[in-house]
C-alpha cells in the first residue's frame, strides 16, 4: 500500500527560528495537504496544493508541491510559541477507486521554546 | 458555511459496554465522510468511508462497525468494547480534494 515518511518526527527550536519539514511518498500524489493538530482537538487544515512544482504561502507557512510528485515540504517562518503542535502531511493519488481517501503522514512534533 | 460535530466530546466505558458515536455535517449534501482514530497523539487511522446512505466500507477488520442512516450523518458503533478500542476518534467530510475533520470524541475503556 501506499507509504508517507514525514520527517523529521520532533523538532524543539527556539522562537524566532524558522522550521522546515517534509513528506515522501512511495506514490504519485495528485494532491497534497498539510494540517496542524492542537492537543485534544481536531487537525485543522492549513495549506493545500494541486500541481507539481506548486508553492503556496498561508501567512508565515509556505508548502510546495515537489516536481516529482512524491514529497511535499512545510516551511514555518519566525516561529512563535503558538505553532507548537503536531503537522501532519496527507497525500490523495490519482485515479482508482480511493473514494477521495487520503494517505497520512505520522506527523511532526513541534515545540517552541520562548 | 459547513460544520462538522461530533459528540459525546469524552467519553469513559467499561470494557464490553457498547458504544455509540455520532457525526454530523452541516452545510452541505451528499458529502464523502470518514472515521479515524488517532492512538497517542499520532497517526491517523481510516477505520471507515461512506460515499452515500447506507454506503460504508471498512479499512480495518475490528471490534467497531459504521453506519450512515442519513444523508450528513455518520455512526460509529461497537457492541462490546475492548480496551484497545480507546483512543481519539475523529469523523472527517470532503469538499472536493480537501478534506475537513472533526472536533474528536477521547474514548477510555476502563
Amino acid at each position: 500500500g501506499q507509504q508517507l515518511n514525514q520527517s523529521p518526527q520532533s523538532m524543539f527550536i527556539q522562537e524566532g527560528e524558522d522550521v522546515s519539514m517534509n513528506c515522501t511518498s512511495s506514490s504519485i500524489f495528485n494532491t497534497w495537504l498539510w494540517y496542524k493538530q492542537d492537543p485534544g482537538e481536531g487537525p485543522v487544515l492549513l495549506i493545500a496544493l494541486y500541481k507539481a512544482g506548486e508553492l503556496t504561502s498561508n501567512g508565515r507557512l509556505t508548502a510546495q508541491f515537489g516536481i516529482t510528485r512524491k514529497d511535499s515540504f512545510l516551511n514555518i517562518s519566525a516561529s512563535i510559541p503558538s505553532d507548537v503542535g503536531i503537522y501532519f502531511c496527507a497525500g490523495r493519488s490519482t485515479g482508482g477507486t480511493s473514494y477521495g481517501k487520503l494517505t497520512f503522514g505520522q506527523g511532526t512534533i513541534l515545540t517552541v521554546h520562548p | 458555511s459547513q460544520t462538522i460535530h461530533q459528540w459525546p466530546a469524552t467519553l469513559v466505558q467499561p470494557v464490553g459496554s457498547p458504544l455509540s458515536l455520532e457525526c454530523t455535517v452541516e452545510g452541505t449534501s451528499n458529502p464523502n465522510l470518514y472515521w479515524y482514530r488517532q492512538a497517542a497523539g499520532r497517526g491517523l487511522q481510516l477505520l471507515f468511508y461512506s460515499v452515500g446512505i447506507g454506503q460504508i466500507s471498512s479499512e480495518v477488520p475490528q471490534n467497531l462497525s459504521a453506519s450512515r442512516p442519513q444523508d450528513r450523518q455518520f455512526i460509529l458503533s461497537s457492541k462490546k468494547l475492548l480496551l484497545s478500542d480507546s483512543g481519539f476518534y475523529l469523523c472527517a467530510w470532503r469538499d472536493f480534494n480537501e478534506q475537513y475533520f472533526g472536533p474528536g470524541t477521547r474514548l477510555t475503556v476502563t
